[in-house]
């Protein structure tokens, strides 16, 4: 069975912190590898994907995968209270995301 | 671009009814159609997933006959929802992918409370 792990928190972090968010997962053949992030009463909406080893950035985001010890992080930079949110963790069996298997979500809060 | 909508965003409805949602790709055309189920503080969890013209793929677990799942066309998806009970109150989420980009675009939910 294809699990994917992440903490629940909640993570509080200061406005203006670094917050860094952690996810494992168990299929070592998946194939790609998404974060997205989901207010509440709202659904997904996509941040990031990342297929290959090392460090993804977009804006205040960073992705970063370790195939080797399958587990994916995102951090990100300067947080805003506007940040709050669960953010999802998802991998998927194929390369387009067609297949994706969901984390539990990690609760972001950012404290102004 | 890749905006997927919803309808109804919140229907209330008797135990024993049956409930249809409609769920619809704007500005592209799905390829593929997800059906998604979300119980409070819980992730999401796959319940079907359906190409256009074809019969619908349910995961382990989920009643076929209970989720109807009517892929007409590659713009639209319906979930039918019969014999509603109690315990069948969540938040149905459908989310569509299209051949040239990369990941799934989620609508906006539907709330089902069945009294």
């Amino acid at each position: 069975q294809k699990e994917v792990e992440q903490n629940s928190g909640p993570l509080s972090v200061p406005e203006g912190a670094i917050a860094s968010l952690n996810c494992t997962y168990s299929d070592r053949g998946s194939q790609s590898f998404f974060w997205y992030r989901q207010y509440s009463g709202k659904s997904p909406e996509l941040i990031m994907s990342i297929y290959s080893n090392g460090d993804k950035e977009d804006g205040r985001f960073t992705a970063q995968l370790n195939k080797a010890s399958q587990y994916v992080s995102l951090l990100i930079r300067d947080s805003q209270p506007s940040d709050s949110a669960t953010y999802l963790c998802a991998v998927s069996e194929d390369n387009a995301g067609n297949m994706l298997t969901f984390g539990g979500g990690t609760r972001l809060m950012v404290k102004p | 671009g890749a905006v997927v909508s919803q309808h109804p965003s919140r229907v209330i409805c008797k135990s024993g009814t049956s409930v249809k949602i409609e769920c619809r790709s704007l500005d592209f055309q799905a390829t593929t159609m997800f059906w998604y189920r979300q119980f409070p503080k819980k992730s999401l969890m796959l319940m079907a997933t359906s190409n256009e013209g074809s019969k619908a793929t349910y995961e382990q677990g989920v009643e076929k006959d209970k989720f109807l799942i009517n892929h007409a066309s590659l713009t639209l998806s319906t979930l039918t929802v019969t014999s509603a009970h109690p315990e069948d109150s969540s938040f149905y989420i459908c989310s569509a992918s299209t051949s040239g980009r990369i990941g799934q675009f989620f609508g906006p939910g539907t709330r089902l409370t069945v009294l």
